[in-house]
């Protein structure tokens, strides 16, 4: 079955450039997360969507970052005017929550979108 | 700052042999997730402990949560290639499904 998936899988850009992520959940999940993984590090949470509740935006590092979910599907991260401290690998994930997703559901990743600021 | 230490950050063994692989805080969480990811590709769940002290095996993997449940580990038995790879540990509240990383431990096995 089509697991989460996320385009570019690559993406190198210049610093001051404005850049795109796409996250593609599993179909009928209701949870979607993003983090930020970088390099020896490990997941640093961005931002948690749940159903048309309104996301939780706590991890989000600041406001050049934003993130928004479509008609409760497909989500996309914008990180403008890119900063060379924003390369990382940045991971998208979902879970089936029924109704109030708990630290026990299981997270689906996607592969990752390695974001090279140069 | 990492609520979640895990040693050692990195660990090569010949194939055959055991590792444990250490996640330790100083919080207490009500669940503690075990991850494994391959290069390239998102972290994959292998388990998840809720109570303290329980046990937990899969195959030639077993996982222990603390009493306290402030710490795990991961004990792999007669390791094999296919085990390498980094492991992460990740914390869970009683919050929505929100997780603290740790920032993984590399396991290399050599045939």
């Amino acid at each position: 079955g089509a697991g989460v998936s996320q385009s570019p899988s690559n993406k190198v850009t210049e610093k001051g450039k404005d850049v795109e992520l796409r996250c593609d959940p599993i179909s009928g999940h209701t949870a979607l997360y993003w983090y930020r993984q970088s390099l020896g590090q490990g997941l640093e949470f961005l931002i948690y969507f749940q159903g048309n509740s309104a996301p939780d935006k706590s991890g989000l590092p600041s406001d050049r970052f934003s993130a928004e979910r479509t008609g409760g599907s497909v989500s996309t991260l914008t990180i403008q005017r890119t900063q060379q401290e924003d390369s990382a690998v940045y991971l998208c994930a979902s879970s089936l929550a029924l109704r109030r997703p708990r630290s026990t559901d299981t997270q689906y990743f996607g592969p990752g979108t390695r974001l090279t600021v140069l | 700052t990492q609520l979640l230490e895990q040693s050692p950050q990195f660990l090569s063994i010949q194939e055959g042999e055991n590792l444990t692989v250490y996640c330790n805080s100083s919080s207490v969480f009500s669940s503690l997730q075990w991850y494994r990811q391959e290069p390239g590709e998102g972290p994959v769940l292998l388990v998840t402990v809720v109570t303290g002290g329980e046990v937990k095996k899969l195959k030639r993997l077993t996982f222990q949560f603390g009493d306290a449940r402030k710490d795990s580990s991961l004990h792999i038995t007669a390791a094999q290639p296919g085990d390498t790879g980094l492991y992460l540990c990740a914390g869970g509240g009683d919050s929505w499904g929100k997780l603290q990383f740790g920032a993984g431990t590399q396991v290399v096995v050599t045939p």
